[in-house]
């Protein structure tokens, strides 16, 4: 089935231990994001990856980095987690075409918790 | 600054038509968006508006006034489906999505 799958679904995690979410998707498309969802807060970016081999900052880029090896992967990692990282997590991508009407699909999200 | 501001949650009745509008100030503009998120899902695409003007889509539809800085997006004939949050978010000129915090659309029957 085409789309976009995240692992883990949700994870309790101690504060300091590192963590990889992956994301894979299978629609060949160009660009790749990461999104954390809070209450009351709208999504905001924390990195991104135009295409394979680049990775670009978002708005709240601290205390996480990506890779993008190849078209179809986009790991985030929070090499030392805290408290303030729980959230829910979702990544997404577009095709990536050059053209402005290019939806952003999204996968189904981990929900992080940071104790 | 980028700011994108939604009302946080509206109540519609079973039937009716809801307007739920969206304000925006960004330093580039390229393309407005409308996602609807249902509880614990992932949001999905609902309309995209360029141009300003009416683009109808079914019972949805979605209005854009670039001069203005304004959009809304009309739901008619409410289904007790169509509780879910509802987001704006513009795309400035890198591609990137600016998203507003969403309004919580709640039916009543």
């Amino acid at each position: 089935i085409a789309g976009i799958t995240q692992a883990p679904t949700s994870q309790i995690l101690a504060a300091g231990r590192r963590m990889t979410l992956r994301c894979t998707q299978d629609m060949r498309h160009n660009a790749m994001y990461w999104y954390r969802q809070d209450l009351g807060l709208g999504l905001r970016l924390i990195h991104y990856s135009n295409t394979a081999g680049t990775t670009g900052k978002g708005e709240v880029p601290d205390g996480y980095s990506v890779s993008r090896a190849n078209t179809d992967d986009f790991p985030l990692t929070l090499a030392s987690a805290v408290p303030s990282q729980t959230s829910v997590y979702f990544c997404a991508s577009r095709e990536g075409s050059g053209t402005y009407q290019e939806t952003q699909y999204f996968g189904p999200g981990t929900r992080l918790l940071v104790l | 600054g980028q700011n994108i501001d939604q009302p946080t949650e509206m109540t519609a009745t079973e039937g009716a038509i809801v307007q739920i509008n969206c304000t925006y100030q960004t330093s580039g503009f390229n393309g407005l968006f409308w996602y609807q998120q249902h509880a614990g899902e992932a949001p999905t695409f609902l309309s995209y508006n360029v141009l300003d003007g009416l683009e109808e889509k079914g019972r949805f539809s979605s209005f854009l006034s670039r001069s203005k800085g304004y959009s809304y997006l009309l739901l008619k004939e409410l289904q007790m489906k169509d509780s879910a949050s509802y987001l704006c978010a513009v795309q400035d000129s890198n591609y990137q999505l600016i998203w507003g915090a969403g309004t919580k659309l709640i039916i009543k029957p």
